[in-house]
């Protein structure tokens, strides 16, 4: 079956780095999500990386896929009070109506 | 790039009340469309999605409809809400050569 799990909470000091970590079970998805969710508002696509990628970069993100084991993680090198918020990750497959499965989501604080 | 629309951004209904939803899209065509409802800021559950005008598929049996009457509008409905149908509910579409996902502002719906 399908299912993407997270860790519920995660707290870190500022300044220091954050890694988010999702696993998944679907071994057919072919593109990998995270999204941002501030408190009220709908989700912000941050990143994604293909499934035949092992690392993606994209400034103070760092999106690393390891396929064999299912886990998808996101570092936030340099964490700031801003990126407090939810944290969703998501898969979907090439099909034709390219629907997510999404995780629980991780609360990130960021302590001053 | 594409934007996505959402009225009400919040709404109070009694219980038995009707209910409309609208979502527009800006800045693409022929899109997928999905429904979405979060409850307690968490976790997302995928109501309706839809591939084309006139085209709805329906993810879990509930209370609501939903409908596409044109190609960059969908529509979220219920006949009779149920205090159980109270939530934040997000219109999503997917465009892009990656397929990403992008969400609206949300509407926050409390059935009293």
């Amino acid at each position: 079956g399908e299912d993407v799990e997270q860790s519920l909470f995660l707290s870190v000091r500022e300044g220091d780095s954050s890694v988010i970590n999702c696993t998944y079970t679907d071994s057919s998805s072919t593109y990998l999500y995270w999204y941002k969710q501030e408190p009220g508002a709908g989700l912000q696509l941050l990143t994604y990386i293909f499934s035949n990628m092992d690392m993606k970069q994209d400034q103070r993100l760092t999106v690393l896929l390891n396929k064999k084991d299912k886990h998808l993680s996101l570092r936030i090198a340099d964490t700031q009070t801003g990126d407090s918020a939810i944290y969703f990750c998501a898969e979907s497959t090439t099909s034709g109506t390219y629907k997510y499965i999404f995780g629980t989501g991780t609360r990130l604080k960021v302590l001053a | 790039s594409q934007t996505i629309h959402q009225w009400p951004a919040t709404l109070v209904q009694p219980v038995g009340s009707p209910l409309s939803l609208e979502c527009t899209v800006e800045g693409t065509s022929n899109p997928n469309l999905y429904w979405y409802r979060q409850a307690a800021g968490r976790g997302l559950q995928l109501l309706f999605y839809s591939v084309g005008i006139g085209q709805i598929s329906s993810e879990v049996p509930q209370n609501l409809s939903a409908s596409r009457p044109q190609d960059r509008q969908f529509i979220l409905s219920s006949k009779k809400l149920l205090l159980s149908d109270s939530g934040f509910y997000l219109c999503a579409c997917i465009t892009g050569a990656w397929y990403e996902q992008y969400f609206g502002p949300g509407t926050r719906l409390t059935v009293t």
